[in-house]
């Protein structure tokens, strides 16, 4: 079946640093990828979606300078989180779509802390 | 636009009792449905889907969803409940077509009690 590994499942940086997050689709190739973050007993708000080869399309409010996204393959997705502050702690998980019959394989998400 | 709303944030079921968490969706086009779970700092599990088809989708560990296009509602449920369904539920839609963004529900989470 569709496998989708992000990577770190949890980080803690310092105040003003940057952490990059990876998704890698392992066996198959995800042309558009998803990137979402949690709040805690939140529901998961989608904040861009990246196609291979294109910039990313962020959601309205997503500040794309602060969340830099790059999809530079077809099975590699990064998010990196600019000069994180407390306020980017949260729960970021990856989705991978490969086609209308697989549909959507989400990663196991990564816990920032920032402190 | 669409959009999910899930009913109860917080439902609690004993073991063994059927399990129903509410799902209903607005979308101006023939819509793919699906419920996820979600356990603790975890990613997303698909517990099953709706394309086209037979309304009435299976799904894994025993769950179950009926789509409704009168009622616009897919709600899921199963008949009996164990310990380790407990969990976060999260209905969601998205348009027909290419890979286009899903929107979540709110989430609903199941509690089992014993």
């Amino acid at each position: 079946g569709a496998v989708v590994s992000q990577h770190p499942s949890r980080v803690i940086c310092k105040s003003g640093t940057s952490v990059k997050i990876e998704c890698r689709s392992l066996d198959f190739q995800a042309t558009t990828m998803f990137w979402y973050r949690q709040f805690p007993k939140q529901s998961l708000m989608l904040m861009a979606t990246s196609n291979e080869g294109s910039k990313a399309t962020y959601e309205q409010g997503v500040e794309k300078d602060k969340f830099l996204i790059n999809h530079a393959s077809l099975t590699l997705s990064t998010l990196t989180v600019t000069s994180a502050h407390p306020e980017d702690s949260s729960f970021y998980i990856c989705s991978a779509f490969r086609d209308t019959l697989s549909g959507y394989t989400f990663g196991s998400g990564t816990r920032l802390t920032v402190v | 636009a669409q959009s999910v709303t899930q009913l109860g944030s917080h439902v609690s079921v004993s073991e063994g009792a059927l399990v129903l968490l509410r799902c209903n969706y607005s979308s101006s086009v023939p819509p793919y449905l699906f419920w996820y779970v979600q356990y603790p700092n975890q990613g997303l599990q698909l517990l099953l889907k709706y394309t086209t088809g037979a309304t009435l989708v299976k799904g894994i560990n025993g769950f179950e969803a009926e789509f409704k296009k009168s009622e616009t509602s897919f709600h899921l449920t199963k008949p009996s409940a164990h310990m380790s369904d407990a969990a976060e539920y999260f209905c969601a839609v998205r348009t027909t077509g290419t890979a286009s963004k899903l929107t979540f529900g709110t989430g609903t989470r199941l509690q089992v009690m014993l």
